[in-house]
């Protein structure tokens, strides 16, 4: 079966980092584009960044220059690193299998929380 | 960036109905559009892929259709478990974009 499951979330103060994981199981990350999608308590959801094949990577305007999204593909692990966070940044965040054309998003996993507050 | 426009944000329907909801795309997406179902606390689970192609596994009375830029998701037969936020989304190019999100309350 394939799957995805993050881990990493937390409570961290305004201005710190964290690195959140996502383990894939059922297929290999090197070989599909990785996609992190977030959620605002209460709100809709908010594509983040994407790693593709190559190593190609893409981010909202509202995390460039603070989060890099990264792979090991030995473990099979897709990560995201987030810098400089703020409580905008506050919110769920889901690991996916990106597809691309055609597919889009096809496998979620349950997501992490991360909560921004001193 | 590619703007999607969801409506409605909200509706209520009676068990058994059928109802519609629509995305607009800012410019022509082809057919890289999904459909997608939440229920609270849980994570989005795919409905509908190419814009109208069913997902294995989900019940034939959801159905999608469209092209370019104007795009429905349709739920026939509404059923309580159907209660949940559906989200459209274009994966067409990056940044990828959702629509804004619709509450269907089944009464």
């Amino acid at each position: 079966e394939e799957q995805v499951v993050e881990s990493g979330g937390g409570l961290i103060q305004p201005g710190g980092s964290l690195r959140l994981s996502c383990a894939a199981s059922g297929f290999s990350v090197n070989f599909n584009y990785m996609t992190w999608v977030r959620q605002a308590p209460g709100k809709g959801l908010e594509w983040v960044s994407v790693v593709d094949t190559d190593g190609t990577t893409y981010y909202a305007d509202s995390v460039k220059g603070r989060f890099t999204i990264s792979r090991d593909n030995s473990n099979n692990t897709l990560f995201l690193q987030m810098d400089s966070l703020t409580a905008e940044d506050t919110a769920v965040y889901y690991c996916a299998r990106d597809q691309g054309y055609i597919y889009g998003l096809d496998v979620w996993g349950q997501g992490t929380t991360v909560t921004v507050s001193s | 960036d590619i703007q999607m426009t969801q409506s409605p944000s909200s509706l209520s329907a009676s068990l058994g109905a059928g109802v519609t909801i629509t995305c607009r795309a800012s410019q022509g997406i082809r057919n890289d559009l999904g459909w997608y179902q939440q229920k609270p606390g849980k994570a989005p689970k795919r409905l509908i892929y190419a814009a109208s192609i069913l997902q294995s596994g989900v019940p034939s009375r959801f159905s999608g259709s469209g092209s370019g830029t104007e795009f429905t998701l349709t739920i026939n037969s509404l059923q309580p478990e159907d209660s949940a936020t559906y989200y459209c989304l274009q994966h067409n190019s990056y940044p990828y974009t959702f629509g804004q999100g619709t509450k269907l309350e089944i009464k």
